[in-house]
């Protein structure tokens, strides 16, 4: 089944700097990869996400690209603000059916 | 429009003993799913409804986890009886299928157990 795998699992970067989560999955059908952010206490909360008919795609400080050949997604956060700080899960859909398999988590960490 | 909703947010109970976690979707959603969170893990699937009919309920422990979804809006899954390994946040969340394929799910705030 489809297995997705996420690096790093914490990370730190000066406020104003970028952050790069990245991402690797295992079915090559897969065709939906969305972006969850969950700060303390809250549910995951969707801020991206990419289909597999696209190779990039970005919102303000928010971008995501797709590499289908090697399997890999990643999260890139430009201008990093200490609200960023909060963990980070990718996900992919499993091919066939209606649901998704996370990664593993990121936790995110902005220092002032 | 109003959120996945939740209740209780948080719970405590003893092992052995039952609870039941109630969740209301985002009117109009068909999917509805039960994830457990276990502490720095990422969200793994428990049950998967579309309307009120179960489509996927693979990972759920059937011999102490029960989930209904009786008239396709609202849902609950029930533990009984509980272990110390299902202390964990149970997350509820909803979908509609979207033009492209994609399903994006929005969740609610979850209820965290704690199991002594």
């Amino acid at each position: 089944g489809e297995n997705v795998e996420q690096h790093p699992s914490t990370l730190s970067v000066q406020e104003g700097d970028s952050a790069v989560i990245k991402c690797t999955y295992s079915d090559s059908a897969s065709n939906y990869f969305p972006w969850y952010k969950q700060e303390l206490g809250k549910g995951p909360q969707l801020i991206i996400d990419i289909r597999s008919n696209v190779g990039e795609k970005k919102d303000q400080r928010i971008a995501v690209t797709l590499n289908k050949t090697a399997k890999h997604f990643s999260l890139h956060i430009t201008e990093t603000q200490p609200e960023d700080s909060a963990v980070y899960f990718c996900a992919a859909s499993v091919p066939g059916a209606s649901k998704i398999i996370f990664g593993s988590g990121t936790r995110l960490s902005i220092r002032p | 429009e109003a959120g996945v909703a939740q209740s209780p947010r948080y719970k405590i109970i003893e092992k052995r003993q039952s609870v039941a976690f109630w969740c209301n979707p985002i009117s109009g959603h068909a999917t509805l799913y039960w994830y457990q969170q276990i502490l720095g893990q990422g969200p793994k699937l428990l049950i998967q409804f579309q309307n009120n009919g179960v489509v996927d309920d693979s990972q759920l422990p059937k011999d102490r986890f029960s989930a209904e979804r009786l008239k396709g809006v609202d849902s609950t899954l029930k533990i009984q009886p509980a272990k110390l390994e299902d202390s964990a946040v149970y997350l509820c969340a909803s979908s509609t299928p979207s033009g492209t394929g994609g399903y994006e799910q929005y969740f609610g705030p979850g209820t965290r157990l704690t199991v002594t």
